[in-house]
Parts: structure tokens; sequence; C-alpha cells
């Protein structure tokens, strides 16, 4: 029951500039904060992006992120195989009183 | 260091009820602004919220699923036990607990999951 409509895919050369898009509504990213997990396939998401732009300690600065209105997006310059991953973002929904993540981003490193 | 782990039953039938725990350490559930949250993700599929407990012992359910989840927190143990009643094949998910920082309304640390199978 994803509420948050991301681009099914993306992909990039070594190097290059990748950017997802997520699009939700006033009740979630037009009211609140946006976050966006990498998740690495077999393994756990882990916290890339927190409060619209901010990045946790540890994440290479290759990572950042905005949010208008009711949309957010995430970049990642110098795109490198390890960024080969799922991206979700995610924001609190006060009409449904519900965390509600993305739909999922596969970011494929050609 | 914050740290949690989720245990329990890998195989459950139909009908069954399913019981989950979160085991976490390197943060207390009577700290303020704190919480723990649980969500799934079925096989090649999205992230899915369906719970969260605060400190305060507050408590949030994703309103599809409400009528069968329950959400409690042992302080003491530094456990969350999650529980989903009736379970179905289409419960099949790798279910995963986070610590919620309330403040950035974050979940920034992340169990490494459990998978689950409901299967007869």
């Amino acid at each position: 029951q994803s509420v948050l409509t991301q681009p099914p895919s993306a992909s990039g050369t070594p190097g290059q500039r990748v950017t997802i898009s997520c699009s939700g509504s006033s009740s979630n990213i037009g009211s609140n904060t946006v976050n966006w997990y990498q998740q690495v396939p077999g393994t756990a998401p882990k916290l890339l992006i927190y409060s619209n732009n901010q990045r946790p300690s540890g994440v290479p600065d290759r990572f950042s992120a905005s949010k208008s209105g009711t949309s957010a997006s995430l970049a990642i310059s110098g795109l490198q195989s390890e960024d080969e991953a799922d991206y979700y973002c995610a924001a609190w929904d006060d009409s449904l009183n519900v965390e509600v993540f993305g739909t999922g981003t596969k970011v494929t490193v050609l | 260091q914050i740290t949690l782990k989720e245990s329990g039953p890998t195989l459950v039938k139909p009908t069954q009820t399913l019981m989950l725990t979160c085991t976490f350490s390197g943060f207390s559930l009577s700290t303020s602004a704190v919480g723990v949250g649980w969500i799934r993700q079925p096989p090649g599929k999205a992230l899915e919220w369906l719970a969260l407990i605060y400190w305060d012992d507050g408590k949030r359910y994703s309103p599809s699923l409400k009528s069968r989840l329950t959400i409690t927190k042992d302080t003491a143990k530094n456990q969350v036990v999650l529980t989903l009643t009736n379970v179905d094949p289409v419960d099949t998910a790798t279910y995963y607990c986070s610590h919620r920082r309330i403040a950035a309304a974050t979940f920034d640390y992340w169990g490494q999951g459990i998978l689950v199978t409901v299967s007869s």
C-alpha cells in the first residue's frame, strides 16, 4: 500500500549523477519531513537521509536530497558500483496516521 | 552502539498467531523521544510499516492491519513484541524492527530482519 510514488528503476555509469524522485501528497511529504533508505539486496534498509536533506554520520556527501511541496528527490553524484541498491523514500502521513514508504527505485550501475 | 535483533518462528500455518520479539541494546525504551517500530517486506516488494511503540507506551498501528496487530514493550528486558493474529500466506515477508528517533521522525537503526513464511 505504497502511498509515495517512485520510478521503478534508474541507472548510470560510474561517475555519473543519478536522481530519484518521490511523489506524495499534502498529508505526507507536504506536511512532514522525508527520509531516504538504501537497501542492498539481501540486507536490511539503512538510513541514508533524514529530515529532508541531512546525512547521518558515515554517509558520503555524494548523496544529497531535497524537498519541494509534495515531492522529494535523492541525488547520487559520482555514482559508484557499491551504490547499486534499492532506494526508498518515507514520510509520516497525517491523514492515515502511518509511516508511508515509497514504491522503491532500483539503481543499477552500468 | 544501538543494535536490534528480531526473533521468532520462521514458519507458521495459516490462521495461527505470529509472535515476533525485537531485542535491542544501546538505548532504553524508558528514555524520552524514543520508539521502536516494525516494518515488513514481502519477497520482491516494497517496505510496509506495521506498528510503532513509544517510550511513554503510546502505540500506532497500520489501519489496514490494526485489528490483527498488537505491539507491547518490556522495558526491563529491552524487548518489543509484535503479535499478528490469523496469519495468511500474504503475510509472508521479512519482518524488521527499528529504532525510532522521534525528533527526526526517522528509523535510524534496523535489525537484520527475520523471514517469516506462512504456509500449511
